[in-house]
């Protein structure tokens, strides 16, 4: 069974500009959450989507977004980049909630942002 | 909201010696707890995940954690450390909505 794959591994980007990374969950699994790793920042959540919704969101300004495809794979835009944007943008994805809590999630390999 | 604490950024031991890796939470309703590993350059791996079906969960490459709600940790432990077990290891809890939250991470490093 595939694990949560994305893309671009790396993506080098200029100050201004706009990224966009993608993520695609495990099979069956309906919820897809992003995370922000920068250097000594730990794991920043940012968004949680399931069945396309924007279930929950983190302390992140607008113009970090994203939404959720009807084949549960998601986006995450990064608009007018900034220097300190660059990190390590991880992506999970969990069976999906129904009402259930808890649900362990797996984690991809990552995007790694530099902004220059 | 939850939260966890984890109690050193960096923990050094030599191999074949315990190690301790410390996490303190903080949940207003059960929570779910998490240990995941992350090696250089990749992604997130679990080790393992207390429910509350029993209070010491074992986990993956010999790692364990016991819950204890007095004490509210959730230490993770192996009785003998390996050179490959040098990595960032990191604790999180979730309780509601599946929300969760991760601690800031402890490096491990083994020393030969």
């Amino acid at each position: 069974e595939a694990g949560v794959t994305q893309s671009p591994t790396h993506l080098i980007k200029t100050r201004g500009q706009q990224a966009t990374l993608r993520c695609s969950p495990i099979s069956g699994h309906t919820s897809v959450y992003w995370y922000q790793q920068a250097l000594g920042l730990g794991l920043q959540f940012l968004l949680w989507y399931d069945e396309g919704e924007e279930r929950n969101r983190g302390n992140f300004p607008p113009r970090f977004s994203g939404r959720q495809f009807p084949n549960y794979s998601s986006e995450l835009n990064v608009n007018a980049l900034e220097l300190e944007d660059s990190a390590l943008y991880l992506c999970a994805s969990s069976p999906g909630t129904s009402g259930r809590n808890g649900e362990t999630q797996y984690f991809g390999p990552g995007t790694r942002l530099l902004v220059l | 909201a939850q939260s966890v604490t984890q109690l050193g950024s960096h923990v050094s031991v030599s191999e074949g010696a315990l190690v301790l890796l410390r996490c303190n939470y903080s949940s207003s309703v059960p929570p779910y707890l998490f240990w995941y590993v992350q090696y250089p350059n990749q992604g997130l791996q679990l080790l393992l995940k207390y429910t509350s079906a029993a209070t010491l969960v074992k986990g993956i490459n010999g790692f364990e954690a016991e819950f204890k709600k007095s004490e509210t940790s959730f230490h993770l432990t192996k009785p003998s450390a390996h050179m490959s077990d040098a990595a960032e290891y990191f604790c999180a809890v979730s309780d509601r909505d599946n929300d969760m939250r991760f601690g800031a991470g402890t490096r491990l490093t083994v020393k030969p």
